[in-house]
Protein backbone atom coordinates (compact mmCIF):
# COMPACT_ATOMS: atom_id res chain seq x y z
CA UNK A 1 0.00 0.00 0.00
CA UNK A 2 0.95 3.25 -0.75
CA UNK A 3 1.50 6.39 2.28
CA UNK A 4 2.29 9.63 2.06
CA UNK A 5 3.83 11.42 5.44
CA UNK A 6 4.31 15.12 5.76
CA UNK A 7 4.97 15.24 9.47
CA UNK A 8 4.33 18.90 9.83
CA UNK A 9 1.11 19.74 10.40
CA UNK A 10 1.39 23.52 10.89
CA UNK A 11 4.60 25.81 10.23
CA UNK A 12 4.97 29.40 11.10
CA UNK A 13 7.44 31.70 9.44
CA UNK A 14 7.95 35.67 9.06
CA UNK A 15 7.97 37.02 5.63
CA UNK A 16 11.56 36.16 3.62
CA UNK A 17 12.52 33.56 5.98
CA UNK A 18 13.29 30.20 4.02
CA UNK A 19 10.81 27.16 4.70
CA UNK A 20 11.35 23.36 4.10
CA UNK A 21 8.16 21.39 4.08
CA UNK A 22 8.67 17.88 4.46
CA UNK A 23 7.23 14.89 2.56
CA UNK A 24 8.12 10.96 3.24
CA UNK A 25 6.92 7.85 1.20
CA UNK A 26 6.18 4.60 0.97
CA UNK A 27 5.51 2.12 -1.92
CA UNK A 28 6.09 -1.18 -3.20
CA UNK A 29 6.59 0.14 -6.86
CA UNK A 30 9.72 0.65 -8.53
CA UNK A 31 8.22 3.18 -11.10
CA UNK A 32 5.89 6.23 -9.39
CA UNK A 33 5.43 10.16 -9.86
CA UNK A 34 5.55 12.72 -6.82
CA UNK A 35 3.88 15.69 -6.50
CA UNK A 36 3.38 18.98 -4.79
CA UNK A 37 0.01 20.80 -4.69
CA UNK A 38 -0.56 24.26 -2.90
CA UNK A 39 -3.89 24.42 -1.89
CA UNK A 40 -4.61 28.20 -0.58
CA UNK A 41 -8.19 29.04 1.39
CA UNK A 42 -10.13 29.33 -1.77
CA UNK A 43 -10.21 25.53 -2.25
CA UNK A 44 -8.39 24.42 -5.45
CA UNK A 45 -5.73 22.55 -5.78
CA UNK A 46 -2.82 24.68 -7.92
CA UNK A 47 -0.22 22.04 -9.56
CA UNK A 48 3.43 22.84 -8.38
CA UNK A 49 5.40 20.04 -9.29
CA UNK A 50 5.79 16.79 -10.77
CA UNK A 51 8.79 13.94 -10.76
CA UNK A 52 9.02 10.36 -11.77
CA UNK A 53 11.01 7.71 -10.06
CA UNK A 54 13.84 7.78 -11.93
CA UNK A 55 14.48 11.60 -12.30
CA UNK A 56 16.59 12.26 -9.15
CA UNK A 57 17.86 15.72 -10.84
CA UNK A 58 16.36 18.32 -7.87
CA UNK A 59 14.75 21.35 -9.34
CA UNK A 60 14.43 24.72 -9.08
CA UNK A 61 11.77 26.87 -10.12
CA UNK A 62 12.34 30.94 -8.88
CA UNK A 63 11.75 31.12 -5.24
CA UNK A 64 11.14 27.02 -4.93
CA UNK A 65 12.94 24.25 -4.98
CA UNK A 66 12.51 20.30 -4.51
CA UNK A 67 15.25 17.91 -3.09
CA UNK A 68 14.19 14.43 -4.58
CA UNK A 69 15.97 11.84 -2.43
CA UNK A 70 14.95 8.19 -3.44
CA UNK A 71 17.79 6.71 -0.91
CA UNK A 72 15.66 8.21 1.98
CA UNK A 73 11.88 8.18 0.20
CA UNK A 74 12.04 11.93 1.09
CA UNK A 75 10.68 14.54 -1.62
CA UNK A 76 11.16 17.83 0.09
CA UNK A 77 9.92 21.24 -0.74
CA UNK A 78 11.80 24.53 -0.16
CA UNK A 79 10.31 27.88 -0.30
CA UNK A 80 13.47 30.54 -0.33
CA UNK A 81 12.26 34.39 0.79
CA UNK A 82 8.77 33.36 1.43
CA UNK A 83 5.91 35.71 0.85
CA UNK A 84 2.58 36.06 2.89
CA UNK A 85 0.82 34.93 -0.62
CA UNK A 86 2.82 31.74 -0.12
CA UNK A 87 0.20 30.99 3.28
CA UNK A 88 -2.04 27.66 1.80
CA UNK A 89 -1.94 24.30 2.58
CA UNK A 90 0.78 22.34 0.76
CA UNK A 91 0.03 18.65 0.21
CA UNK A 92 2.88 16.00 -1.27
CA UNK A 93 1.08 12.92 -3.33
CA UNK A 94 2.30 10.00 -4.68
CA UNK A 95 0.95 8.06 -7.28
CA UNK A 96 1.74 4.52 -8.97
CA UNK A 97 2.30 4.68 -12.54
CA UNK A 98 1.14 2.01 -14.60
CA UNK A 99 2.54 3.75 -17.63
CA UNK A 100 0.51 6.47 -17.01
CA UNK A 101 1.47 9.75 -15.47
CA UNK A 102 -2.03 10.70 -14.95
CA UNK A 103 -3.18 8.08 -12.06
CA UNK A 104 -4.85 8.66 -9.15
CA UNK A 105 -3.00 10.72 -6.12
CA UNK A 106 -2.90 9.15 -2.35
CA UNK A 107 -2.05 12.46 -0.93
CA UNK A 108 -0.16 13.63 2.51
CA UNK A 109 -1.72 14.70 5.43
CA UNK A 110 -0.98 18.19 4.17
CA UNK A 111 1.04 21.05 5.94
CA UNK A 112 -0.34 24.59 6.33
CA UNK A 113 2.27 26.56 6.05
CA UNK A 114 1.80 30.88 7.65
CA UNK A 115 4.00 33.60 6.22
CA UNK A 116 3.51 36.57 8.30
CA UNK A 117 4.51 39.79 7.75
CA UNK B 1 -2.31 22.94 -18.82
CA UNK B 2 -5.80 21.24 -19.74
CA UNK B 3 -8.61 22.59 -18.28
CA UNK B 4 -11.47 20.88 -15.67
CA UNK B 5 -14.30 22.73 -15.05
CA UNK B 6 -16.24 21.68 -11.72
CA UNK B 7 -19.88 22.91 -10.93
CA UNK B 8 -21.07 24.49 -8.60
CA UNK B 9 -18.32 26.03 -6.67
CA UNK B 10 -20.76 25.67 -3.59
CA UNK B 11 -23.80 24.45 -3.04
CA UNK B 12 -26.34 24.66 0.15
CA UNK B 13 -29.24 22.00 0.37
CA UNK B 14 -31.42 20.30 2.68
CA UNK B 15 -30.67 16.90 4.52
CA UNK B 16 -32.44 14.25 2.55
CA UNK B 17 -32.23 16.14 -0.71
CA UNK B 18 -29.87 15.00 -3.70
CA UNK B 19 -27.09 17.21 -4.73
CA UNK B 20 -25.31 16.60 -8.49
CA UNK B 21 -22.09 17.62 -9.21
CA UNK B 22 -20.83 18.20 -12.13
CA UNK B 23 -17.12 17.44 -13.70
CA UNK B 24 -16.53 18.73 -17.25
CA UNK B 25 -12.91 18.51 -19.84
CA UNK B 26 -12.99 21.22 -21.43
CA UNK B 27 -10.31 20.92 -24.22
CA UNK B 28 -9.23 17.41 -23.87
CA UNK B 29 -11.02 13.51 -24.09
CA UNK B 30 -10.91 12.50 -20.34
CA UNK B 31 -11.34 8.76 -20.39
CA UNK B 32 -10.96 8.45 -16.91
CA UNK B 33 -12.00 10.71 -14.01
CA UNK B 34 -11.18 10.64 -10.10
CA UNK B 35 -13.44 11.77 -7.30
CA UNK B 36 -11.74 13.00 -4.03
CA UNK B 37 -13.72 14.34 -0.66
CA UNK B 38 -11.73 16.57 1.69
CA UNK B 39 -13.63 17.24 5.09
CA UNK B 40 -12.12 19.95 6.86
CA UNK B 41 -8.64 20.47 7.93
CA UNK B 42 -7.97 17.23 6.62
CA UNK B 43 -6.44 15.87 3.46
CA UNK B 44 -7.96 14.97 0.37
CA UNK B 45 -9.04 10.92 0.13
CA UNK B 46 -10.15 9.44 -3.28
CA UNK B 47 -13.24 8.68 -3.31
CA UNK B 48 -13.89 6.62 -6.94
CA UNK B 49 -12.16 6.04 -9.87
CA UNK B 50 -14.39 6.53 -13.46
CA UNK B 51 -14.07 5.03 -16.98
CA UNK B 52 -16.09 6.50 -19.62
CA UNK B 53 -18.47 4.24 -20.46
CA UNK B 54 -18.48 1.82 -17.83
CA UNK B 55 -19.22 1.55 -13.69
CA UNK B 56 -17.40 3.39 -11.39
CA UNK B 57 -14.95 1.76 -9.28
CA UNK B 58 -15.35 2.86 -5.48
CA UNK B 59 -12.98 3.01 -2.61
CA UNK B 60 -13.39 1.03 0.60
CA UNK B 61 -15.57 2.98 3.04
CA UNK B 62 -17.45 4.97 0.30
CA UNK B 63 -21.12 3.59 -0.24
CA UNK B 64 -21.95 3.61 -4.34
CA UNK B 65 -25.40 3.79 -3.66
CA UNK B 66 -25.29 6.82 -1.99
CA UNK B 67 -22.14 8.52 -4.31
CA UNK B 68 -23.52 7.96 -7.79
CA UNK B 69 -21.40 7.78 -9.96
CA UNK B 70 -21.92 8.82 -14.48
CA UNK B 71 -19.38 8.92 -16.63
CA UNK B 72 -21.53 8.78 -19.92
CA UNK B 73 -19.26 11.29 -22.41
CA UNK B 74 -15.45 11.29 -22.74
CA UNK B 75 -16.25 15.37 -21.25
CA UNK B 76 -18.41 14.67 -18.32
CA UNK B 77 -18.47 13.04 -14.91
CA UNK B 78 -20.90 13.69 -12.40
CA UNK B 79 -21.49 12.85 -8.92
CA UNK B 80 -25.14 12.35 -7.31
CA UNK B 81 -24.69 12.86 -3.50
CA UNK B 82 -28.08 11.14 -2.65
CA UNK B 83 -30.40 11.74 0.92
CA UNK B 84 -27.65 13.91 1.54
CA UNK B 85 -26.78 14.72 5.27
CA UNK B 86 -24.87 16.93 7.70
CA UNK B 87 -21.98 14.55 7.79
CA UNK B 88 -21.16 14.52 3.68
CA UNK B 89 -21.11 18.48 4.29
CA UNK B 90 -17.37 18.64 2.58
CA UNK B 91 -15.26 19.54 -0.65
CA UNK B 92 -15.95 17.73 -3.44
CA UNK B 93 -13.09 17.76 -6.20
CA UNK B 94 -12.82 15.62 -9.47
CA UNK B 95 -9.15 15.39 -11.18
CA UNK B 96 -9.28 14.28 -15.23
CA UNK B 97 -6.79 12.30 -16.89
CA UNK B 98 -6.22 12.71 -20.79
CA UNK B 99 -6.79 9.57 -22.14
CA UNK B 100 -4.18 11.12 -25.17
CA UNK B 101 -1.22 11.56 -23.21
CA UNK B 102 0.59 8.90 -20.68
CA UNK B 103 2.96 11.48 -19.56
CA UNK B 104 0.90 14.62 -17.93
CA UNK B 105 -0.61 14.38 -14.56
CA UNK B 106 -4.28 14.70 -14.23
CA UNK B 107 -5.85 17.66 -14.20
CA UNK B 108 -7.94 19.37 -11.00
CA UNK B 109 -11.43 20.84 -10.65
CA UNK B 110 -11.57 23.61 -8.73
CA UNK B 111 -13.73 21.87 -6.34
CA UNK B 112 -16.87 22.08 -4.79
CA UNK B 113 -18.20 22.87 -1.31
CA UNK B 114 -21.49 21.37 0.09
CA UNK B 115 -22.63 21.82 2.94
CA UNK B 116 -25.76 20.28 3.95
CA UNK B 117 -28.31 21.48 6.33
Amino acid sequence: AQKVTQAQTEISVVEKEDVTLDCVYETRDTTYYLFWYKQPPSGELVFLIRRNSFDEQNEISGRYSWNFQKSTSSFNFTITASQVVDSAVYFCALSESLNNAGNMLTFGGGTRLMVKP
Amino acid sequence: GAVVSQHPSWVICKSGTSVKIECRSLDFQATTMFWYRQFPKQSLMLMATSNEGSKATYEQGVEKDKFLINHASLTLSTLTVTSAHPEDSSFYICSARDGREMNTEAFFGQGTRLTVV
